[in-house]
């Protein structure tokens, strides 16, 4: 079975500083990738996603991730955190075809962004 | 385009009674799956339907089942509800599989709690 692990459960910044959030998967076959974000009070939202192509994908809000297919990672960056960039993300993966639906997530990452 | 609609938003039951919750997929989309969101397990997959059949289950119980309609709207139940099952349950949709190159839109989800 599949598996998606996120490094970090809360990560406390300051404004203007740069993020990365750390995601690992455990799937040997062709999957595609996400990440979602959850701002307080509100549903899940596609940050951004890798189906093929090029390994580095840019999303909304100034967010992109790499792919890195030799260590199963799929990381979030963003170059100067907001404060409205405060929220729960989530890392997700689905393997490609074979009838596997649904999405594996990870346990998320509570980041916070002090003024 | 209206969004993904849950309802009810909330719903407040008693151990050993059972529940429906309903999705509405956004418009032409014809994948519907379903998730429990809880603090400690985080989110995980419950089914996945797609044309009124099911195609992948999660890890739960057989108290847990689900039906999709001719309209692609979809149905979820709970039966003989145990405390644990206390829980945001979101249901998400897509144009055609997960297993596919196709993105999931998240609901609002409805929150169950188990008295």
């Amino acid at each position: 079975a599949q598996s998606v692990s996120q490094h970090n459960h809360h990560v406390i910044l300051s404004e203007a500083a740069s993020l990365e959030l750390g995601c690992n998967y455990s799937y040997g076959g062709t999957v595609n990738l996400f990440w979602y974000v959850q701002y307080p009070g509100q549903h899940l939202q596609l940050l951004l996603k890798y189906f093929s192509g090029d390994p580095l994908v840019k999303g909304i809000k100034g967010f992109e991730a790499e792919f890195i297919k030799s260590k199963f990672s799929f990381n979030l960056r963003k170059p100067s955190v907001q404060w409205s960039d405060t929220a729960e993300y989530f890392c997700a993966v689905n393997s490609r075809g074979g009838g596997a639906d649904g999405l594996t997530f990870g346990k998320g990452t509570h980041l916070i962004i002090q003024p | 385009k209206a969004g993904v609609t849950q309802t009810p938003r909330y719903l407040i039951k008693t151990r050993g009674q059972q529940v429906t919750l309903s999705c509405s997929p956004i418009s032409g989309h014809r994948s519907v799956s379903w998730y429990q969101q809880t603090p400690g397990q985080g989110l995980q997959f419950l089914f996945e339907y797609f044309s009124e059949t099911q195609r992948n289950k999660g890890n739960f119980p057989g108290r847990f089942s689900g039906r999709q309609f001719s309209n692609s709207r979809s149905e979820m139940n709970v039966s003989t509800l145990e405390l644990g099952d206390s829980a945001l349950y979101l249901c998400a949709s897509s144009l055609a599989p997960t297993s596919t190159l196709n993105e999931q839109f998240f609901g609002p989800g409805t929150r169950l709690t188990v008295l």
